[in-house]
C-alpha cells in the first residue's frame, strides 16, 4: 500500500499569511505515460464532508478560491494557501488516487495565530 | 446540479450487517468511479472501496471478505453492504464520486456497539 503522510499534524498562521503543508509518499503517484500525478487535496470544516480543492496535484477545483495551490510531483507534494483567511481554519488532506488500496494522508489542522 | 445522498446508517450490533445506499442525481453514476470512505468520530478519512465504471469492485484490506459494493444502474444508485460489523466500523461513511474525489455526500452514520 502507498502511504501518505502529511506534516506538520497542526500549524497555526497569522491572517494574511502563508500556510504549507507537505505530503510525501512511499512510492512515486506520477503516470508517466500521461504525465500526470495521481494526487489530490481535500478540505475538511467540522461537521461537513471533504471538499476537494487540487486534483493532479496542481489543478485547481473550480470555485476554489486561487490563494489555494498546488505543487509537487511524483513522492513529494506541497499545498500552499498564500494568504491565510477566517474561512481556511479547517483539516487538510492529501490522497493518492493511483494504486488501490487508495490512501489518505493523516490530515493537517490549521488554525489562526 | 451533482447531488449525493447517502442513507442506511443506524446502530446495529458487533456481528451484524447493514446495507448503505447512495442516491446520485445529476449525472450517471455508471460512467464515473464511485468510492465509499469513512471517518471514525474525530479521525482522519480512510478510504474503504470504489467500483469502476467496468464494474470492477476493489476494497480496503480492513473491509475485505466483509464488505461488498455495488450499483444498480436503472436506479442510479450505488450500495455498500457491510456483514459482519465490528466496532472498528463505527464512521461516518460518505460516497463520493470520481478517482479524485469531486462530489461528496453528507454521509451517513454507522455505530456498532452492543
Amino acid at each position: 500500500d502507498i502511504v501518505m503522510t502529511q506534516s506538520p499534524d497542526s500549524l497555526a498562521v497569522s491572517l494574511g499569511e502563508r500556510a504549507t503543508i507537505n505530503c510525501t509518499s512511499s512510492q512515486s503517484v506520477l503516470y508517466s505515460s500521461r504525465n500526470k500525478n495521481y494526487l489530490a487535496w481535500y478540505q475538511q470544516k467540522p461537521g461537513q464532508p471533504p471538499k476537494l480543492l487540487i486534483y493532479w496535484a496542481s489543478t485547481r477545483e473550480s470555485g476554489v478560491p486561487d490563494r489555494f495551490s498546488g505543487s509537487g510531483s511524483e513522492t513529494d507534494f506541497t499545498l500552499t494557501i498564500s494568504s491565510l483567511q477566517a474561512e481556511d481554519v479547517a483539516v487538510y488532506y492529501c490522497h493518492q488516487y493511483d494504486t488501490t488500496p487508495w490512501t489518505f494522508g493523516q490530515g493537517t489542522k490549521v488554525e489562526i495565530k | 446540479e451533482v447531488q449525493l445522498v447517502e442513507s442506511g446508517g443506524g446502530l446495529v450490533q458487533p456481528g451484524g450487517s447493514l446495507r448503505l445506499s447512495c442516491v446520485a442525481s445529476g449525472f450517471t453514476v455508471s460512467s464515473n468511479y464511485m468510492n465509499w470512505v469513512r471517518q471514525a468520530p474525530g479521525k482522519g478519512l480512510e478510504w474503504v472501496s470504489v467500483i469502476y465504471s467496468g464494474g470492477s469492485a476493489y476494497y480496503a484490506e480492513s473491509v475485505k471478505g466483509r464488505f461488498t459494493m455495488s450499483r444498480d444502474n436503472s436506479k442510479n444508485t450505488i450500495y455498500l453492504q457491510m456483514n459482519s460489523l465490528r466496532a472498528a466500523d463505527t464512521a461516518v461513511y460518505y460516497c463520493a464520486r470520481d478517482s479524485f474525489m469531486a462530489d461528496w455526500g453528507q454521509g451517513t452514520l454507522v455505530t456498532v456497539s452492543s
